[in-house]
């Protein structure tokens, strides 16, 4: 066990409807990272926020948007959603602003239909 | 930015044969090169990792070793078991606040 946990573990939804996925990182992990994964994949980097600000961006669709809350915990937001975007999706936590030693949660595995 | 390459895509060895990853990084400002393993259905693990002031890092039957002036480093799994049957993923973090970029994965299976 990571640690980092994410919810749910699967979602089905239809296309064009909206899903939220939630991250709650390590204890005392200021940072979270989200990554996509699609089928036979690598990991794509969509974005990363340390102490509730944003700090770097991956190739994340205007379409998603995240947010860090003051408790530390994210949340990834999927709107429009297409068939394409069925992939897992990954939640990373660090200590610091650099993710090194970065622990991945179990991710959310989305299927639209 | 930072490129990662990955190799072989897939690998399929014997019950304690060796088996050997090989990343390459395009950054010479790399500083830290972790290695992950996926299982099915599972999150990526964070397995071993080496800073880029060291050439070699050993843990029990994993090692990763790293060759700053070529530009590569490798995952070397010795004595291989069927559970270390899984997708092994390289990443390298560049200088500065940077998230990991990462290799696009070798799905390593053990024959039993």
């Amino acid at each position: 066990d990571s640690g980092v946990t994410q919810t749910p573990k699967h979602l089905i939804t239809a296309t064009g409807q909206r899903v939220t996925l939630r991250c709650s990182p390590r204890s005392g992990d200021l940072s979270v990272y989200w990554y996509q994964q699609s089928l036979d994949q690598g990991l794509q980097f969509l974005i990363q926020y340390y102490n509730g600000e944003e700090r770097a961006k991956g190739n994340i669709l205007e379409r998603f948007s995240a947010q860090q809350f003051p408790d530390l915990h994210s949340e990834l937001n999927l709107s429009s959603l297409e068939l394409g975007d069925s992939a897992l999706y990954f939640c990373a936590s660090s200590v610091g602003q650099g993710n090194t030693e970065a622990f991945f949660g179990q991710g959310t595995r989305l299927t639209v239909v | 930015g930072e490129n990662v390459e990955q190799h072989p895509s897939t690998l399929s060895v014997q019950e304690g044969d060796s088996a050997v990853i090989k990343c390459t990084y395009s950054d010479s400002a790399s500083n830290y090169f972790p290695w992950y393993k996926q299982e099915l259905g599972k999150g990526p693990q964070l397995i071993i990792d080496i800073r880029s002031n060291v050439g070699e890092k050993k843990d029990q039957r994993i090692a990763v070793t790293l060759n700053k002036t070529a530009k590569h480093f490798s995952l070397h799994i010795t004595e291989t078991q069927p559970e270390d049957s899984a997708v092994y993923f390289c990443a390298a973090l560049p200088s500065g606040n940077t998230p990991l970029v990462f290799g696009k994965g070798t799905r390593l299976s053990v024959i039993a």
